[in-house]
């Protein structure tokens, strides 16, 4: 079965520092991959998207990704992150079954 | 306005006493599923529905049941609650896409569920 690995549990960062989380998947064949957010007491949105074509995709709030194939990882980036960044983010991977890792609480410094 | 809807959002009950949690979708996803969301183990999928009639069990089925009778509607049903299903639900539905399957996922508010 597929799996999806967030390899950071909670970061905590200050504000417009760099940030990077991790995500690994499990799956050989075609996939979709997913970023979300869950802003404190919220569901959670959909960040950015990845289906095919070019592997670095943009999001909103300045958000991007990089899907790497040969390395089964779909890394989510900001160059520089802001107080309102504070939230649990998901990485998700679909084929044909939509999975979650286990997600990452992000803590932004003011 | 396109939503996923879920009741109720807050629910506290006692271990057996059946309880069902309503989704509904106004979007005709064909695909619908609910999450158990737990701190540090992320959201597990309970159970997923690709189109009328046909369910599928997810991580963590045990427990619970769903119904998918009607392309909008997907409950799930705790027939005899314990107090390890204590947690806060997610539905969420999406479109399929020939060849890739469930596309984005759309969320509904979430139900948080106490058993005693």
């Amino acid at each position: 079965a597929q799996s999806v690995s967030q390899h950071n549990h909670h970061v905590i960062l200050s504000e417009a520092a760099s940030l990077e989380l991790g995500c690994n998947y499990s799956y050989g064949g075609t996939v979709n991959l997913f970023w979300y957010v869950q802003y404190p007491g919220q569901h959670l949105q959909l960040l950015l998207k990845y289906f095919s074509g070019d592997p670095l995709v943009k999001g909103i709030k300045g958000f991007e990704a990089e899907f790497i194939k040969s390395k089964f990882s779909f890394n989510l980036r900001k160059p520089s992150v802001q107080w309102s960044d504070t939230a649990e983010y998901f990485c998700a991977v679909n084929a044909g079954d939509m999975r979650f890792g286990a997600g990452t609480r992000l803590t932004v410094k003011p | 306005e396109a939503q996923v809807t879920q009741n109720p959002r807050y629910l506290i009950t006692v271990t057996g006493k059946k309880l069902t949690v309503t989704c509904s979708q106004n979007m005709n996803h064909e695909y619908m599923s609910w999450y158990r969301q737990d701190p540090g183990l992320g959201l597990r999928q309970i159970y997923y529905s690709m189109n009328v009639e046909v369910t599928d069990k997810g991580d963590v089925p045990e427990g619970y049941k769903v119904s998918r009778k009607e392309k909008r509607n997907f409950p799930l049903i705790l027939e005899s609650p314990s107090p390890n299903q204590t947690s806060l639900y997610f539905c969420a539905s999406s479109r399929i896409s020939f060849g890739t399957g469930a596309g984005e996922l759309f969320f509904g508010e979430g139900s948080r569920l106490t058993v005693l």
